[in-house]
């Protein structure tokens, strides 16, 4: 099946610091990947679909110059946290679509925010 | 818009028994529909899909689910509970963006 991983699966960082996630597809191309947050005994949040070769475009209510995301490949999307804040602590998932409608999703990445 | 209910937030089972998960849609066109399992610090896994085939759709680990129009509902089932079922389970369905509309998750405890 559709393999999507996420790197690294856990950081912890200083407030102000930035940080970088990647979202991987192992064995297939993904013209479109999704970037989820996930807050603790709660759903997932679309943040952001990202294209590649094309500009991401953000859910309502998501910072676009604080959320960084770039989809330079067709197996590579990655998202910057920048100017981390305890706030931004969260679950980070990405997925990619595989088929029209279906999405196959990493295994997440845990940020937090000293 | 699209929107997904999933009533209960926790579920409870014998280990052997019938799981019951109920999720219900709202959508202004034809819906794709989708049960992901997601296991405590990890990513979502695909159990199933409905994409307008047949409306009983069998998925992994022995789950199944049933589309059904006139309830506008996608319950998903499996005969008998394992342990490694307990996990949180969540319906979702695909609006006209390709975009995953999730509802809020039933957490799936197995007792022995």
């Amino acid at each position: 099946g559709a393999v999507v991983s996420q790197h690294p699966s856990r950081v912890i960082c200083k407030s102000g610091t930035s940080v970088k996630i990647e979202c991987r597809s192992l064995d297939f191309q993904a013209t479109t990947m999704f970037w989820y947050r996930q807050f603790p005994k709660q759903s997932l949040m679309l943040m952001a679909t990202s294209n590649e070769g094309s500009k991401a475009t953000y859910e309502q209510g998501v910072e676009k110059d604080k959320f960084l995301i770039n989809h330079a490949s067709l197996t590579l999307s990655t998202l910057t946290v920048t100017s981390a804040h305890p706030e931004d602590s969260s679950f980070y998932i990405c997925s990619a679509r595989v088929l029209a409608y279906t999405q196959y999703f990493g295994p997440g990445t845990r940020l937090t925010v000293l | 818009a699209q929107s997904v209910t999933q009533l209960g937030s926790h579920v409870s089972v014998s280990e052997g028994a019938l799981v019951l998960l109920r999720c219900n849609y709202s959508s202004s066109v034809p819906p794709y529909l989708f049960w992901y399992v997601q296991y405590p610090n990890q990513g979502l896994q695909l159990l199933l899909k409905y994409t307008s085939a047949a409306t009983l759709v069998k998925g992994i680990n022995g789950f199944e689910a049933e589309f059904k129009k006139s309830e506008t509902s996608f319950h998903l089932t499996k005969p008998s509970a394992h342990m490694s079922d307990a996990a949180e389970y969540f319906c979702a369905v695909s609006d006209p963006g390709n975009k995953l509309v999730f509802g809020a998750g039933t957490i799936l405890r197995v007792k022995s």
